[in-house]
């Protein structure tokens, strides 16, 4: 079945440092949606890319989709405290059915 | 406020038990499923519904079972609890399951 590897699974960073996480997928996505979930918290929904070699921006968060539509990656700019919690990507090939990843969990030293 | 609505926050059952949580959304979405998350881990997909009446099984069904009447609720049934069992339960809502989720607050149940 489809599989989606994230990597890392921990990040440590110190307050200002930049953050990268990556999703691959063992097969081709129709789109990938990426989450937050802060400590005790839900997955809050982020973002959805669709198209090949997409790039989209949100504040200091910046999202791509690969050329082939079978990896992303999530870069977060100069990190606050805020931004603490573990990002999921979540990649979907048939409409209802999304696999996610097992996600990165940030930590960040102020 | 709208959005999905997950009941109870907190459960604890003893093994054997059996016990249904409760799923509703107001925002008359047809994609509804059910995932739970262990420590450390992501989500994994129980069941999930395209829309009234249909439902089909993620990745993790056994011991569950799920129905859907209505368009809003989308209840998940423990028949026989047990310990492993012992996880968080996030129900999510979708528009026609290509755009993205919105989660309830999660059910976190404890079997012993």
């Amino acid at each position: 079945g489809q599989q989606v590897m994230q990597i890392p699974q921990y990040q440590h960073v110190q307050e200002g440092e930049d953050f990268t996480t990556y999703c691959n997928s063992s097969t081709t996505l129709s789109n990938i949606q990426w989450y937050k979930q802060r400590p005790g918290g839900h997955p809050v929904f982020l973002i959805q890319l669709v198209k090949s070699g997409e790039v989209k921006k949100q504040k200091r968060l910046t999202f791509q989709f690969g050329e082939a539509k079978k990896n992303s990656s999530l870069h977060i700019t100069a990190t606050q405290t805020t931004d603490v919690g573990t990002y999921f990507c979540a990649g979907l090939t048939n409409a209802g059915k999304s696999t996610f990843g097992d996600g990165t969990t940030l930590t960040v030293k102020p | 406020n709208a959005g999905v609505t997950q009941t109870p926050k907190f459960q604890v059952l003893k093994t054997g038990q059996s016990m249904t949580l409760q799923c509703a959304q107001d925002m008359n979405h047809e994609y509804m499923s059910w995932y739970r998350q262990d420590p450390g881990m992501g989500l994994r997909l129980i069941h999930y519904s395209v829309g009234a009446g249909i439902t089909d099984q993620g990745e993790v069904p056994n011991g569950y079972n799920v129905s859907r009447s209505t368009t809003e609720d989308f209840p998940l049934r423990l028949l026989s609890a047990a310990p492993s069992q012992t996880s968080v339960y996030f129900c999510a809502s979708s528009y026609e399951g290509y755009y993205g989720y919105t989660f309830g607050s999660g059910t976190r149940l404890t079997v012993v």
